[in-house]
Parts: C-alpha cells; structure tokens; sequence
C-alpha cells in the first residue's frame, strides 16, 4: 500500500490527452511538499519528467505538465505519443521526514 | 556529465549482510543529497534513504531502520548502502540517484540487484 495513491492504469489513443492523479495528505502533499514525477520506459532506470509540481526539466516534451492542488496532484500528458507508452510515478516527502512514492501508473498508448 | 555506477549486488541468503556501492561522478560531489531507492520486481518504486553528501544528515524509509545504514566517502566520491539482517522481501533492484536534499531525484543510476533466497 503506497502512500500516494494513483490509478493503476490509464490509456489513451494517440494524439489524445490523458491525466494520472496522485493523491496523498495532510502530512506530505498537503503539507506543502512538492511533487515530482517520474517516467519509466519497460527495463530502464526512471527519468525525471516533472519536478516541484510545475516544471519540466531540460530536454522533456511541453506535452508534459503537472499541477498541485490540496493533497492532490496530477500529471497531463498532450497529444499522445506510442513512446509515451511507460509507468509514471509521483513522489513526494512526508513529515515523518520520508520520501514516498505513489504505486505507480501503466499508460497504454491505444 | 553526472553519472552513477551501482555495484555490489548480487544473491544473499536471509540474515545476511550486503554492501551496495555508487561512484558519483561529473558532479560537484560535496553538494546535493544522494538517495538510494529500491524497486522489486515487477512492483513500483519504493525510497530506502537520503544523504545530504556536504552535510551527512541521513534519513531512511522505517521499513530498514535498524538494518540499513546510509554513508558517504568523499575522498573517493562514493556512497554506501549497508544492508544486514536481509530479508526476502529486500529483493529488489536497488537505484542510487543524485537529487536535491528533500527534493527531486534528477540523476539515476542504472541499479543493481540484490536477491534475498536461501
């Protein structure tokens, strides 16, 4: 059980917009820790996608884009793309002064 | 150009101890946080511990407090996860990755597999 809750799954067809939420609470996301996101393609390491809530480092797609609100926080992803196709994870800190993860989301490109 | 190399994976029996190694290198190593997060397989991501690298504050997930032991040594930029007292459910392929003290993990290493099996 992650502390941060996302959907197991999402799809979408290509060209099309999907969101994945990440749900946390009082004592992280609702704390005012930011929230990162991450991609991982099938058998390599996770690359960073978005970091504190908003921005996109150098190199990632404006396709990408997170938000934050309350104890919430999501990822959109704009006209999708097949090499979209991976697990994306949320992460934030905790005030018992842990990271944590959300459990992960497969996004299927149709 | 900042990279990480893992090593010292490899098969464990239950109990036993394991040290895991990441050579830090292409960054200024006295700066920013290194962190060590674990992935099972076929499961999600799961952070183990955080080193402030210019500091030495650490912290770790509860789930290896009392068994797993973060450090660093910057004469030889390299940081170390200490693992004893390894259990099954420890399987996983461990990442070091460079990041931000209680912020981003912007840098990951390629991991390295630890199995836990008598």
């Amino acid at each position: 059980q992650s502390v941060l809750t996302q959907p197991p799954s999402v799809s979408g067809a290509p060209g099309q917009r999907v969101t994945i939420s990440c749900t946390g609470g009082s004592s992280n996301i609702g704390a005012g820790y930011n929230v990162h996101w991450y991609q991982q393609l099938p058998g390599t390491a996770p690359k960073l996608l978005i970091y504190d809530n908003t921005n996109r480092p150098s190199g990632v797609p404006d396709r990408f884009s997170g938000s934050k609100s309350g104890t919430s926080a999501s990822l959109a992803i704009t006209g999708l793309q097949a090499e979209d196709e991976a697990d994306y994870y949320c992460q934030s800190y905790d005030s018992s002064l842990q990271g944590v993860f959300g459990g992960g989301t497969k996004l299927t490109v149709l | 150009e900042v990279q990480l190399l893992e090593s010292g994976g490899g098969l464990v029996e239950p109990g036993g101890s394991l040290r895991l190694s990441c050579a830090v290198s292409g960054l200024t190593f006295n700066s920013d946080a290194v962190t060590w997060v674990r992935q099972a397989p076929g499961k999600g991501l799961q952070w183990v511990s955080i080193l402030s690298v210019s500091g030495g504050a650490r912290y770790s997930a509860d789930f290896v407090k009392g068994r797993f032991t973060v450090s660093r040594d910057n004469s030889k930029t390299t940081v170390y996860l200490q693992m004893s007292s390894l259990r099954d459910e420890d399987t996983a392929v461990y990442y070091c990755a460079k990041g931000v003290w209680f912020g981003q993990i912007d840098y990951w290493g390629q991991g390295t597999l630890v199995t836990v099996s008598s």
